[in-house]
């Protein structure tokens, strides 16, 4: 079936570096995608989305790529510091029986050390 | 703004023990309402989401059920618990209609309860 998933399971850098979590996504109709991180013990929590009819969108510290054509979505934070260590997770939007759900991947492991 | 809660936050619970857990939304109407299960270093599993007072839609078969008596209350249950049920559970919402600064395709979580069952 459709999914979401993604290339690292772990990522490490060191503090001041810049990150990039991967994601592969399968449905080719996906047309809104978000990233989340979670923090060990909380619920994920909301960091930026992006829609199909673009290819790039910034934040603070953070952006997101777009790559229909291979269906490839990456978060890149820039100069990480030690409170971004947490759970990554992609997440695509589908609708099924007329609803709109989040299809979430398998997570990413962000280790940020000094 | 929109808040939301869930409650208890741990929970340790024998094998064949009923269950309980309960999630509300203040600050929003008619929200889209929706609760996952996450096993230890694992992704989010969709058990149930809900677009109205008792209108329920089940993912996956499984031994919960959810029920939804208000619209900003949200309720994840079992008659009796296996120990295949333990892992963390979520609770999340998304705005019915996108309005400024939500899109309807966001979805915000809760804290979480840690469910334990031996």
């Amino acid at each position: 079936g459709e999914s979401v998933g993604l290339h690292l399971p772990t990522l490490s850098v060191q503090e001041g570096d810049n990150s990039i979590i991967n994601c592969a996504y399968s449905n080719s109709a996906s047309d809104y995608f978000i990233w989340y991180k979670q923090e060990s013990g909380k619920g994920p929590q909301f960091i930026i989305d992006i829609r199909s009819n673009m290819d790039k969108r910034q934040g603070q510290r953070v952006t997101v790529l777009l790559n229909k054509t291979v269906k490839h979505l990456s978060l890149q934070i820039a100069a990480t510091q030690p409170g971004d260590s947490a759970v990554y997770f992609c997440a695509e939007k589908v609708v099924s029986g007329g609803y709109n759900k989040l299809i979430f991947g398998a997570g990413t492991r962000l280790a940020v050390h000094p | 703004s929109q808040t939301i809660h869930q409650w208890p936050a741990t929970l340790v619970q024998p094998v064949g023990s009923p269950l309980s857990l309960e999630c509300t939304v203040e600050g929003t109407s008619n929200p889209n309402l929706y609760w996952y299960r996450q096993a230890a270093g694992r992704g989010l599993q969709l058990l149930f989401y809900s677009v109205g007072i008792g209108q329920i839609s089940s993912e996956v078969p499984q031994n919960l059920s959810a029920s939804r008596p208000q619209d900003r209350q949200f309720i994840l249950s079992s008659k009796k618990l296996l120990l295949s049920d333990s892992g963390f559970y979520l609770c999340a919402w998304s705005v019915e209609r996108a309005t400024s600064g939500r899109s309807r395709n966001t979805q915000y979580f809760g804290p979480g309860t840690r469910l334990t069952v031996l």
